[in-house]
């Protein structure tokens, strides 16, 4: 069964340090989404991404994060600076609209980012 | 802010009982509405879907909606303590826009 990919799965990083989180959607997903979950609370929704730009971002999304599609396959989203904040476990998802099924979100398992 | 609230928990039931997981959302003009289980450390994985107000079954599981009350529902039948879980209510106010998730009610079924 298709399935969503993250790596790495577990990343520690200086605060301050880049990161860059990968992901692989399912390969015929045409919308692709980052979520955070950090320890003990809820998903929150941080960018989505269709046709090769940013759909929806929100407030959490500011200039220290990018997403790109660098090639046919990869998606990553980069934090540039880190900061003790951003650890989380960080949700790739994707979605397929284009067959008339429900748009539902299929996640990655997640890469843990922490930050030291 | 559009919020998606679920009953405080933890919900405790036995095996074998019904559990019912409650949610309410803010924006009146959300189209859909999802369940998700989330094991502990893992990823959400959804396990059903609803659009219009009723009920919906599949298999153990029965998702209602109640649009005028802002409302949606997910009953677990012959609870197994493999249900033992959080199951995240998200809400996804039209079509092509992001899930707004809940934080979720932790389900623990006792053998």
């Amino acid at each position: 069964e298709p399935e969503v990919t993250q790596t790495p799965s577990h990343q520690v990083t200086q605060m301050g340090q880049e990161v860059i989180l990968r992901c692989v959607p399912i390969s015929n997903h045409l919308y692709f989404y980052w979520y955070r979950q950090i320890l003990g609370q809820k998903v929150e929704f941080l960018v989505s991404f269709y046709n090769n730009e940013i759909s929806e971002k929100s407030e959490i999304f500011d200039d220290q994060f990018s997403v790109e599609r660098p090639d046919g396959s990869n998606f990553t989203l980069k934090i540039r600076s880190t900061k003790l904040e951003d650890s989380a476990m960080y949700f790739c998802a994707s979605s397929d609209w284009t067959s008339g099924r429900s748009g539902e979100l299929f996640f990655g398992e997640g890469s843990r980012l922490t930050v030291l | 802010q559009k919020e998606v609230e679920q009953n405080s928990g933890p919900l405790s039931v036995p095996e074998g009982a019904i559990a019912s997981l409650n949610c309410t959302y803010s924006d009146r003009g959300s189209q859909s509405f999802f369940w998700y289980r989330q094991y502990s450390g893992k990823s959400p994985e959804l396990i059903m879907f609803i659009y219009s107000n009723g009920d919906k079954e599949d298999g153990r599981f029965t998702a209602q909606l109640n649009k005028a009350s802002q409302y949606v529902s997910l009953l677990i039948r012959d609870s197994q303590p493999s249900d033992s879980a959080t199951y995240l209510c998200a809400v996804r106010p039209g079509a092509n826009s992001k899930l707004t998730f809940g934080k979720g009610i932790t389900l623990s079924v006792r053998p």
